[in-house]
């Protein structure tokens, strides 16, 4: 079955840049897709189609692709964007499913 | 504002059977497709099933085929997700997303653009 691979964990201090990756062999031909979970709350979407950001989200969070890994970049990240990241993108082999990756701790210190 | 409440969700014996509903307001639900996702106690997100805004087309992942089935009823606005022969590795948050589709190299796919709270699903003896 098809799997998205991201870092267990990523720590950055306030004010710097984290950078979360996501590698899968199907990236270069579907979409990816990062949701950001906080303890006991659903997921919010925070970056579409690689790199688009919806409405209400901020300029800090962008989204690149290159090859078979994709970046969730988080800018000036701020003690409010600990949380957990996930990837999400689809099996290009006509099965018509869709994958998450294991998801990103992100850890303000 | 797109709203989406989950509801169906409790204790259930190995076996047994639960109905989880998702009720939508905020926009029109016959237009949209819709997913379950689910999380098992601390672990990551894991996708269930997918609906079309029509409800002609219906996807599952290989760990509930056969087991779990989605519909919707869009007179009432609502998203079902019927779950027989439960497993305890079925035990899990439960949420229903709203989904938009994605043209790509011919065939669309989903991605979930909003999320419900979820509801709790515990599989156990």
């Amino acid at each position: 079955s098809y799997e998205l691979t991201q870092p267990p964990s990523v720590s950055v201090s306030p004010g710097q840049t984290a950078r979360i990756t996501c590698s899968g062999d199907a990236l270069p031909k579907q979409y990816a897709y990062w949701y950001q979970q906080k303890p006991g709350q659903a997921p919010v979407l925070v970056i579409y189609k690689d790199s688009e950001r919806p409405s209400g989200i901020p300029e800090r969070f962008s989204g690149s692709s290159s090859g078979t890994t994709v970046t969730l970049t988080i800018s000036g990240v701020q003690a409010e964007d600990e949380a957990d990241y996930y990837c999400q993108s689809a099996d290009s082999s006509g099965t018509y499913s869709w994958v998450f990756g294991g998801g990103t701790k992100l850890t303000v210190l | 504002e797109v709203q989406l409440l989950e509801s169906g969700g409790g204790l259930v014996q190995p076996g047994g059977s639960l109905r989880l509903s998702c009720a939508a307001s905020g926009f029109t639900f016959s237009s949209y497709a819709m997913s379950w996702v689910r999380q098992a106690p601390g672990k990551g997100l894991e996708w269930v099933s997918a609906i079309s805004g029509s409800g002609g087309s219906t996807y599952y992942a290989d760990s509930v085929k056969g087991r779990f089935t989605i519909s919707r009823d869009n007179s009432k606005n609502t998203l079902y997700l019927q779950m027989n022969s439960l497993r305890a590795e079925d035990t899990a948050v439960y949420y229903c997303a709203k989904a938009e589709d994605v043209l790509v190299e011919g065939a669309y796919y989903y991605y979930m653009d909003v999320w419900g709270k979820g509801t709790t699903v515990t599989v156990s003896s």
